[in-house]
């Protein structure tokens, strides 16, 4: 167990829908990241979050979007929902911003668009 | 430059076999290599990881060789079992602020250990 909580574990939608992931770092861990592994990319990079502010930003859709609240919770949200952004999406934390620290993975979201 | 090359795409050995997994990077400010091992269903679990001031470093069963002249690193198993069959995943980030703090994962490894 990493520490790091992911809900919900499995996500069933239909196309054009929205849904809501939420991630809660390990304790103590105020940086958070998102990505999302699917068969045909591999585990990509999606978005980081540092203590509430946007941090970095790799392949992620402008039909997605994060946030990091006061609580240090994220929430992924993803929206115009299509057959390809089914995939299992991982968060993970780590305490600092910068990189070269370990990070620690959820058990995933696995999300199912139909 | 961001790219993570990972090799082989499958590997079989028998119990008891040393599988060596191969990984090669291009951008050169890249500083911390760690490697996941994952499960189907679960999340990456960290392994191990290095960093470019050492050639080698071994915890456990598992040890990875870093070539820092070739760009290159590898995880090797010893006296593998078959519970460690999974997917092997290498990885790269860097630690300063211009190359990202974000992990660049090779394409993944599938291992199987045969009892």
């Amino acid at each position: 167990d990493s520490g790091v909580t992911q809900t919900p574990k499995h996500l069933i939608t239909a196309t054009g829908q929205r849904v809501t992931l939420r991630c809660s770092p390990r304790s103590g861990d105020l940086s958070v990241y998102w990505y999302q592994q699917s068969l045909d990319q591999g585990l990509q990079f999606l978005i980081q979050y540092y203590n509430g502010e946007e941090r970095a930003k790799g392949n992620i859709l402008e039909r997605f979007s994060a946030q990091q609240f006061p609580d240090l919770h994220s929430e992924l949200n993803l929206s115009s929902l299509e057959l390809g952004d089914s995939a299992l999406y991982f968060c993970a934390s780590t305490p600092q911003a910068q990189g070269g620290y370990e990070q620690y993975f959820g058990p995933g979201t696995r999300l199912t668009v139909t | 430059q961001q790219q993570v090359k990972q090799s082989p795409q499958s590997l079989i050995v028998q119990k008891g076999g040393i599988p060596i997994i191969n990984c090669a990077y291009e951008n050169t400010a890249f500083d911390y290599f760690p490697w996941y091992q994952q499960f189907p269903g679960k999340g990456p679990a960290l392994l191990i990881a290095i960093r470019p001031d050492v050639s080698e470093k071994k915890e456990g069963r598992f040890t990875i060789s870093f070539n820092k002249s070739a760009k290159q690193f590898s995880l090797h198993i010893m006296d593998s079992q078959p519970g460690d069959s999974a997917t092997y995943f290498c990885a790269a980030s860097g630690s300063e602020e211009t190359s990202g703090s974000r992990l660049t994962f090779g394409e993944g490894t599938q291992l199987t250990v045969n009892p």
